[in-house]
């Protein structure tokens, strides 16, 4: 079956740290990638996506995520987090057979000490 | 355009009674979804359907749940009857079908069932 695999739990970090969360998915057809925030307390927001193109793609707030097609992934990064940079994040594969339906990883918790 | 709206936000019921949670996704799209999100496990699908049919429900944890969607610009997640183990954050997501679309999330309804 389909998955999406997120390493990291819970990461904790300090204000101006770098920040990459790992991100992996089991399928091996076309797809579409995301990754979602949910700042505590709120419902989900895209982040940033990729569709095709440039594998290298930039969203809002300074993240960016880099899509490695061999290694199944979609790596999120941002060179230097802040304080309100904490929340969860979501990585989420959109399947081109699966009619949108869209497969979530487990979340990774982000804790940014000020 | 307003978003997905969901209702109600909150939601506190007694043990055994019906819960019907509803959902107006953003006007033109027509892919609809309903995820649960508990600290256990995650964010679940339960089901999602594209041009007001159902797609797949195999995520819906019990024949107690049931879902609908009798037009474009409505959908209902009911629960009868309720137990304290439904207790969760219910989103619901709209999109447009097919590939290189994305989703967007309502605000939730946290539902308490004592």
């Amino acid at each position: 079956a389909q998955s999406v695999s997120q390493h990291n739990h819970h990461v904790i970090l300090s204000e101006a740290a770098s920040l990459e969360l790992g991100c992996n998915y089991s399928y091996g057809g076309t797809v579409n990638l995301f990754w979602y925030v949910q700042y505590p307390g709120q419902h989900l927001q895209l982040l940033l996506k990729y569709f095709s193109g440039d594998p290298l793609v930039k969203g809002i707030k300074g993240f960016e995520a880099e899509f490695i097609k061999s290694k199944f992934s979609f790596n999120l990064r941002k060179p230097s987090v802040q304080w309100s940079d904490t929340a969860e994040y979501f990585c989420a594969v959109n399947l081109d057979n699966q009619g949108g339906k869209l497969i979530f990883g487990q979340g990774t918790e982000l804790s940014v000490k000020p | 355009d307003a978003g997905v709206i969901q209702s109600p936000r909150h939601e506190v019921t007694e043990m055994g009674q019906e819960v019907t949670l509803r959902c107006k996704p953003i006007s033109g799209h027509n892919s609809l979804f309903w995820y649960r999100q508990t600290m256990m496990r995650g964010l679940e699908l339960l089901i999602y359907f594209n041009n007001n049919v159902p797609i797949d429900d195999s995520g819906m944890p019990e024949d107690r749940f049931s879902a609908k969607m009798p037009n474009a610009s409505f959908s209902t997640l009911k629960i009868q009857p309720s137990e304290p183990r439904d207790s969760a954050v219910y989103f619901c997501a709209s999109s447009r079908v097919g590939l290189n679309t994305e989703a967007f999330f309502g605000q939730g309804t946290r539902l308490t069932v004592v």
